[in-house]
């Protein structure tokens, strides 16, 4: 099972509204990552998970909340976001760095935000 | 962190093979070669990776230079269903490498 599921897979939410994007896996990966995407752009790094604790945030807005309750979930809260955050949002999965394997990142098919 | 470049588009017939290059010239010995595509509002998926020698598998081939500063990843027999962005990425997988950065790929496009 090389599987990454992502739900929802579309999200149509208000500035005011609180909504949680939910990633699952059960690879037995180590190391989950959050990717956020906008139309025609190449996917952007947001955050990364190692051995459920965040190792990387790349300075991503608190309006966004990762949270990671065990080594197959992957959440992010969403907070008072703004229509310039509407994108595809990507969860991935992979081995955990530092286990000295080489190892490919496995990507859900995205839940497609808007911000309205 | 090592950086890649790739054409911004390529066009190749069906059938055909398709040749997408990547260059790596910074690559580090410990880092490695993938390359995943992206189909219209899907996500990314993997292709293939490598080191330093060439690989195979059921979707694609890698060739990699000696001085693995550049890379070609063949798909051998192209259809429309392989139209799509290509993205190639050098990535470390010890700890303290760098994550899965994607640059801005290229796109594909097989025309019947």
């Amino acid at each position: 099972d090389t599987e990454v599921t992502q739900t929802p897979k579309h999200l149509v939410m208000g500035m005011t509204n609180k909504k949680s994007l939910k990633c699952e896996q059960h690879m037995g990966h180590r190391a989950m990552y959050w990717y956020k995407q906008k139309a025609k752009k190449p996917p952007e790094l947001m955050f990364v998970y190692s051995y459920e604790k965040l190792s990387i945030n790349e300075s991503v807005p608190s309006r966004f909340s990762p949270e990671c309750p065990n080594s197959s979930l992957l959440n992010l809260h969403l907070h008072a976001l703004q229509p310039e955050d509407s994108a595809l949002y990507l969860c991935a999965s992979s081995q955990a760095l530092g286990i000295n394997k080489n190892t490919e990142a496995f990507f859900g098919q995205g839940t497609r935000l808007t911000v309205v | 962190d090592a950086k890649t470049t790739q054409p911004p588009s390529m066009d190749c017939a069906e059938g055909r093979a398709a040749n997408l290059p990547c260059n790596h010239s910074t690559i580090s010995g410990n880092e490695y070669v993938y390359w995943y595509r992206q189909i219209h509002s899907q996500g990314p998926q993997y292709i293939i990776h490598g080191l330093k020698n060439n690989e195979t598998n059921e979707m694609a081939s890698l060739i990699i230079t000696e001085d693995r500063k550049s890379s070609t990843l063949i798909l051998p027999h192209a259809t429309l269903r392989d139209t799509a962005v290509y993205y190639c990425i050098v990535r470390a997988t010890t700890s303290g490498g760098q994550n899965f950065v994607f640059g801005p790929g290229t796109r594909l496009s097989v025309l019947p």
